[in-house]
């Protein structure tokens, strides 16, 4: 079945930048969708189709996309963008990844 | 405004059964997909399956076929998710949530998510 891979956790200092991958065999040809879910909070879509961002999502979350690698990248972090974050894709079926916990130190 | 409100939180035992919805508004409830996504207790985002309400096309997930079933009433823009036989291991928080496009079930990422219904399943 297919998967997609994230790293469990990523630390970073408030103004840092944070980047988290996600990898998958098929994501050189299906688009990555990014989530951000905080406690207790329903989904919120923050990046699609690799790298673009939905009305209302603030500038310094951006995506990006190398062969089997895509990247949410988190510039300048506040504490309030501390929350999982999940990649999404698909290869005939629709898979998230596993997660990743982004702490601001 | 785009909405998607789900039921409410269920308390069951093992061995019943369960029919959970979510309805839609503020869009053409027949021309977009609705997923189901499942979250145990502290673990992370689980796609089930999807349907389409305009013919209800529905896909299942490998790891959820057969142990729910996926339906939708276009007359009254409802989604729903059902089990025939409910499990401890099936307590969780279920969300339904509507892609941002009209496209393929598997092109697009989910930009509407209802609320969630926590469904809690103990003897």
């Amino acid at each position: 079945s297919y998967e997609l891979t994230q790293p469990p956790s990523v630390s970073v200092s408030p103004g840092q930048t944070a980047r988290i991958t996600c990898s998958g065999d098929a994501l050189p040809k299906q688009y990555a969708y990014w989530y951000q879910q905080k406690p207790g909070q329903a989904p919120v879509l923050v990046i699609y189709k690799d790298s673009e961002r939905p009305s209302g999502i603030p500038e310094r979350f951006s995506g990006s996309s190398s062969g089997t690698t895509v990247t949410l990248t988190i510039s300048g972090v506040q504490a309030e963008d501390e929350a999982d974050y999940y990649c999404q894709s698909a290869d005939s079926i629709v898979v998230f990844g596993g997660g990743t916990k982004l702490t601001v130190l | 405004e785009v909405q998607l409100v789900q039921s409410g939180a269920e308390v069951k035992k093992p061995g019943e059964s369960l029919k959970i919805s979510c309805k839609g508004s503020g869009y053409s409830f027949t021309s977009y997909w609705i997923g189901w996504v499942r979250q145990m207790p502290g673990k992370g985002l689980e796609w089930m399956g999807i349907i389409y309400p305009g013919d209800s096309d529905t896909r299942y997930s490998p790891s959820f076929q057969g142990q729910v079933t996926i339906s939708a009433d276009k007359s009254i823009s409802t989604a729903y998710l059902q089990w025939s036989s409910l499990k401890a291991s099936d307590t969780a928080m279920y969300y339904c949530a509507r892609p941002w496009a009209a496209l393929a079930y598997d092109s697009s990422g989910y930009l509407y998510w209802g609320q969630g219904t926590l469904v809690t399943v103990s003897s």
